[in-house]
Formats: structure tokens, sequence, C-alpha cells
């Protein structure tokens, strides 16, 4: 089945402890994509990257890293996470940037405390 | 400053009964418009979208109709479905720096009452 996995569906971690949310996709994208969805303001891109080694920054990018050493993965990165990074975090991926089908994964719910 | 707009959080139709969701944008170079649907715990599905240089694509019972004199979108859902239920996300596409950018509403919850 085509998908995009994210790894862990739900995190509750302490200010300033480094963590990692995983994803990875089964369909040979090229692009993916992080996203953080707030009550009111919608999907807003994190980071996101064309093809392996390549990786731009989104609109917030602030607080995350990413890194595409692979084509099928793509990790977010939280060095000291703080709580204005608690969130619902969404990674997306399709065959390349401007094709609009995007395949979602089903979600991160990260509670920094 | 927000270049997609979706004004109503929420929106409660009867089951049967036609659903319209609205989406309003401020940049004129978007060149295309997308819908996607999220269930609660499940990441948005793209649903339906159209190009900029269309008026009106249909898909089923999904209309989308774009008029761009008034930078306005809306999605028609007929007949509308308790499965409809469901957050829509409306998003646009334009080109900005040799690269795409997709810029998203901030969702309708959509109800469909039985």
């Amino acid at each position: 089945e085509a998908q995009v996995t994210q790894n862990p569906r739900y995190l509750i971690t302490v200010t300033g402890k480094k963590l990692t949310v995983t994803c990875s996709q089964n369909m040979n994208h090229e692009y993916m994509s992080w996203y953080r969805q707030d009550p009111g303001l919608g999907l807003r891109q994190i980071y996101y990257s064309m093809n392996v080694e390549v990786t731009d920054k989104g609109d917030v990018p602030e607080g995350y890293k990413v890194s595409r050493k692979e084509k099928r993965n793509f990790p977010l990165i939280l060095e000291s996470p703080s709580p204005n990074q608690t969130s619902l975090y969404f990674c997306a991926s399709s065959l390349w940037q401007g094709a609009y089908g995007y395949t979602f994964g089903s979600g991160t719910r990260l509670t920094v405390v | 400053d927000q270049q997609v707009k979706q004004n109503s959080p929420s929106l409660s139709v009867q089951e049967g009964r036609i659903s319209i969701l609205n989406c309003d944008y401020t940049n004129s170079m978007f060149d295309y418009f997308l819908w996607y649907k999220k269930y609660p715990a499940e990441g948005p599905t793209f649903l339906i979208s159209i190009s900029s240089i269309k008026d009106k694509n249909e898909d089923g019972r999904f209309t989308v109709f774009l008029n761009k004199s008034a930078k306005h979108l809306s999605l028609h859902i007929v007949p509308s479905q308790p499965g409809d239920s469901a957050v829509y996300f409306c998003a646009a596409s334009a080109r900005m720096d040799s690269n795409y950018q997709l810029i998203w509403g901030a969702g309708t919850k959509l109800i469909i009452k039985p």
C-alpha cells in the first residue's frame, strides 16, 4: 500500500530534550515536506526537500532540523524542544515539488512541557 | 498576512442538502487551487483541484468553482453524506523564487446532520 509513515503518533517530552520524528514513504517520491498544524493557522510548512541531500526552509523553520540522506526518509529533528513547538505535525510527499497530489502521513501530536 | 482565508471555522448541513465551503485569496499569482479533506487522527487527503485558467471542475458529488475577479473559490458537495463530516482545507499554489509554494487556509469543519 502506498503510504507515508510517521512515528511516533503521540509524544510528550520535556523542554530541551532532543527528539526525532521519523517519516518514511514507499512511493519513490522525490519531494517531501514537513508541516505543523495549529488551531486557526492551517498548515504551515517547516522544511521541504526536493530530492536526496537537497533541503530548504519553509515558512516556520526556527527550532527544527531535517535531513534527507535517502529518498524514502525525511526525519524532523528538534534539537532543544520548547513549549511553543507543541503542535500536530504532518509529513507529506509527492512525485515532485509542483505535483499537487500530496500524500500525508497520519500525523504526530507533540506536547512539550 | 494570510494569503488564503477560510472565514468559516465550522459549517453544519443537513444530510442530503448541499454543502458550500468558501475560500478567499489575496495573491493573484496563484495558479492552482486545491481542496483537501481531513478526518480526525488522519492526515489530509487530496479531494479536488482547479487550475486558475478554469472556472469550474467537477468530480462526482464535488464541484469546485473559481471566481478570479473576486479571488474566491468554493467547494460544493451535493448531496451531502454523513461521511463528508471532516475538516476541509483550501490550498493555493504559486511559483515563487523558482520553487512552488503551497499556501493553506485554516480549514472549515463540516458537520453533516442526519
